[in-house]
């Protein structure tokens, strides 16, 4: 099976712009995770989501969104963008037989100026 | 609220030497405890999880639940073992991990 991809792995923007990730789970897996990885805070649990809900949801602003589609591809979505909102944000998928074990995509590395 | 801490940020050992990567955690209900590993390069991924208690690349970890630990062991260390460990914890039907601040290991040939 194919891993889990994310796109695009490098971007740029500035403050005050707004910014798309997109994730492709591996096929069969309906729950896609979102973490932000940063060297200062480490890696933390955005949010989570499943047969298109939000099933759960780390301590983040409502900046921070996402959404899932029916063929499990996940978006997450940043507004308003702030420098410290630079970080590798990883998607994960989950395969429906085991709780907790969580596959990971490369990452998209994002850089505010 | 739930926490994981590894104290060590940097532990180095030599090529055969044990190794251990110590993990402590704090969690009110019953804890799904994981280690994730990173080698250079590579995506996270799954190291071993303690309800399958298996050994994975000859990595053990067992929970204690009394002192709220889930160490990571290794009787003889080899070079490819070097890379970042990061302990996790999550719950039955949750799909979300609480990450540790993670461990880089390096083994000195």
């Amino acid at each position: 099976k194919a891993g889990v991809t994310q796109t695009p792995r490098y971007l740029i923007k500035t403050r005050g712009q707004q910014v798309t990730l997109s994730c492709s789970p591996i096929s069969g897996h309906r729950s896609v995770s979102w973490y932000q990885q940063t060297p200062g805070q480490g890696l933390q649990f955005l949010f989570e989501y499943f047969s298109e809900t939000q099933r759960n949801k780390g301590n983040f602003p409502g900046r921070f969104s996402g959404r899932q589609f029916s063929n499990s591809r996940s978006e997450m979505n940043v507004s308003t963008l702030e420098l410290g909102d630079s970080a590798l944000y990883l998607c994960a998928s989950s395969s429906p037989d085991s709780t907790g074990t969580q596959y990971f995509g490369p990452g998209t590395r994002l850089l505010v100026l | 609220a739930q926490r994981v801490t590894q104290p060590e940020k940097l532990l180095s050992v030599f090529k055969g030497a044990p190794v251990e990567l110590k993990c402590n955690y704090s969690y009110s209900g019953s804890p799904e405890l994981f280690w994730y590993v990173q080698y250079s390069r590579q995506r996270l991924q799954l190291l071993l999880r303690h309800i399958s208690r298996e050994s994975i690349k000859g990595f053990t970890a067992d929970l204690n639940k009394g002192e709220t630990s889930f160490h990571l062991k290794k009787p003889f260390a080899q070079e490819e073992d070097s890379a970042m460990y990061y302990c996790a914890l999550s719950w039955a039907g949750a799909n979300n991990l609480f990450f540790g601040t993670g461990t880089r290991l390096t083994v000195i040939p």
